[in-house]
């Protein structure tokens, strides 16, 4: 069965930073195109940020380019997302998804159970 | 940008009703279009991809259907456990990915 577990969020103060793991299992983890996707209290779905599968592009949403960087490493089957320069509105809970194929943009037919980051003094 | 517009933003209908959620793009995406059902307190869960593709192990009562700008996702007669909140997402390209408001549906 595929798996996907987030670790890494907690309390933050504003301008700190926070990496966020995914530990990957149940499928090729190396091939599969990844995605970060936030969620806000209350609030709706945001795509973050994505990485390819076989030539590891990197994709960002334009209110986190700059800031946080997702990168992967194949070998020990864990996608990250690190986070800077953090601000209020970064507070979410953070879900780790699997892209349906090695790009990133296709959609996403597995989630984690989510990590919070919250972002307050 | 290309912005996803969904409506309405929530409805309320009985069990058995038919529950049509539209979804529209502010251009043209082909048919590069997801629908994903969210349950309270849980995690994301996708539903149908290319407008009109249902994943595996989605009940045959949900359906979608539209291309270019416009979308719709059917519940064609719907169940307690349908309760949710319902998000479209347009994925042509990266770093493109958004999702929609979000749609709640309850039960009347």
């Amino acid at each position: 069965d595929v798996q996907l577990l987030e670790s890494g969020g907690g309390l933050v103060q504003p301008g700190g930073s926070l990496r966020l793991s995914c530990a990957a299992s149940g499928f090729t983890f190396s091939t599969n195109g990844m995605s970060w996707v936030r969620q806000a209290p209350g609030k709706g779905l945001e795509w973050v940020s994505g990485i390819s599968g076989r030539d590891g592009n990197t994709y960002y949403a334009d209110s986190v380019k700059g800031r946080f960087t997702i990168s992967r490493d194949n070998s020990k089957n864990t996608l990250y997302l690190q986070m800077n320069s953090l601000r209020g509105d970064d507070t979410a809970v953070y879900y780790c998804a699997k892209c349906i194929g090695a790009v990133v943009a296709v959609p996403f037919d597995y989630w984690g159970q989510g990590t919070l980051v919250t972002v307050s003094s | 940008d290309i912005q996803m517009t969904q409506s309405p933003s929530s409805l309320s209908a009985s069990v058995g009703d038919r529950v049509t959620i539209t979804c529209r793009a502010s251009q043209a995406i082909s048919n590069y279009l997801a629908w994903y059902q969210q349950k309270p307190g849980k995690v994301p869960k996708l539903l149908i991809y290319a407008a009109s593709t249902l994943q595996s192990g989605v009940p045959s009562r949900f359906s979608g259907s539209g291309s270019g700008t416009d979308f719709t996702l059917t519940i064609s007669s719907l169940q307690p456990e349908d309760v949710a909140t319902y998000y479209c997402q347009k994925y042509k390209s990266a770093p493109l990915l958004d999702f929609g408001g979000g749609t709640k549906v309850e039960i009347k």
